[in-house]
């Protein structure tokens, strides 16, 4: 069983959609949890980060944490065509030698 | 310039070249690593330098040499690698290295190994 499990897609939806997109994961030592969006030929950026359990909004996005499911989701509300990229969740521990674990992506296309 | 800086964009290679990958940080981080992006597949971290120090090997094997000449400078040296070696190869930086740092990519080094 894989650390991180996430859709790989393709996920296409209409512009002005919400978009829900999710990893699980089975290791509960997990307590940061982040969404990083890759455009094509691009590094990933920063779109969300959570400590522990709850939810975030940051604009058009909310992330939320279920650690009690190991369970987290980012949702995109009225999605854009420049939200069309790939989102790829990961998280860690926190200790000080921790590492990131990353999902292998989901790709996400929003049509006009 | 701002942010995480990679050159060269795209590199195409002989299985018996030797080459280099360069990483330049303009954010005043401490800790800076490696990473392998494959089709399909997480992300994979290669290798890790903390205050120029490498402090995480990621069982990777002996045809990527990393060097870390200082807290902004990682280079990724590379020989007689295999067409599975193929891949978008990124550096990224964080302030320090674990307790849930957040990490800055740059865009990303396209290697094809002929």
């Amino acid at each position: 069983q894989k650390e991180v499990e996430q859709d790989p897609g393709p996920l296409s939806v209409p512009e002005g959609a919400i978009v829900s997109l999710n990893c699980t994961y089975s290791n509960s030592a997990f307590q940061y949890f982040m969404w990083y969006r890759q455009y094509s030929r691009k590094g990933p950026e920063l779109l969300m980060y959570t400590y522990s359990s709850g939810n975030k909004e940051d604009g058009r996005f909310t992330a939320q944490v279920d650690k009690s499911s190991k369970y987290i989701s980012l949702f995109i509300r009225d999605s854009q065509p420049s939200d069309s990229a790939t989102y790829l969740c990961a998280m860690t521990a926190g200790g000080t030698a921790s590492k990131l674990t990353f999902g292998t992506g989901t790709r996400l296309q929003v049509t006009l | 310039e701002t942010g995480v800086t990679q050159t060269p964009r795209h590199l195409v290679m002989g299985m018996t070249n030797k080459k280099s990958l360069k990483c330049e940080q303009h954010l005043g981080h401490n800790a800076m690593y490696w990473y392998k992006q494959s089709a399909k597949k997480p992300l994979e971290l290669m290798f890790v330098y903390s205050l120029e120090e490498r402090v995480e090997n990621n069982s990777v094997p002996s045809r990527f040499s990393p060097e870390c000449p200082n807290s902004s400078h990682l280079f990724l040296h590379l020989h007689t690698l295999q067409p599975e070696d193929s891949a978008l190869y990124l550096c990224a930086s964080s302030p320090q290295q674990g307790r849930g740092e957040k990490l800055f990519f740059g865009s990303g080094t396209q290697l094809s190994v002929l």
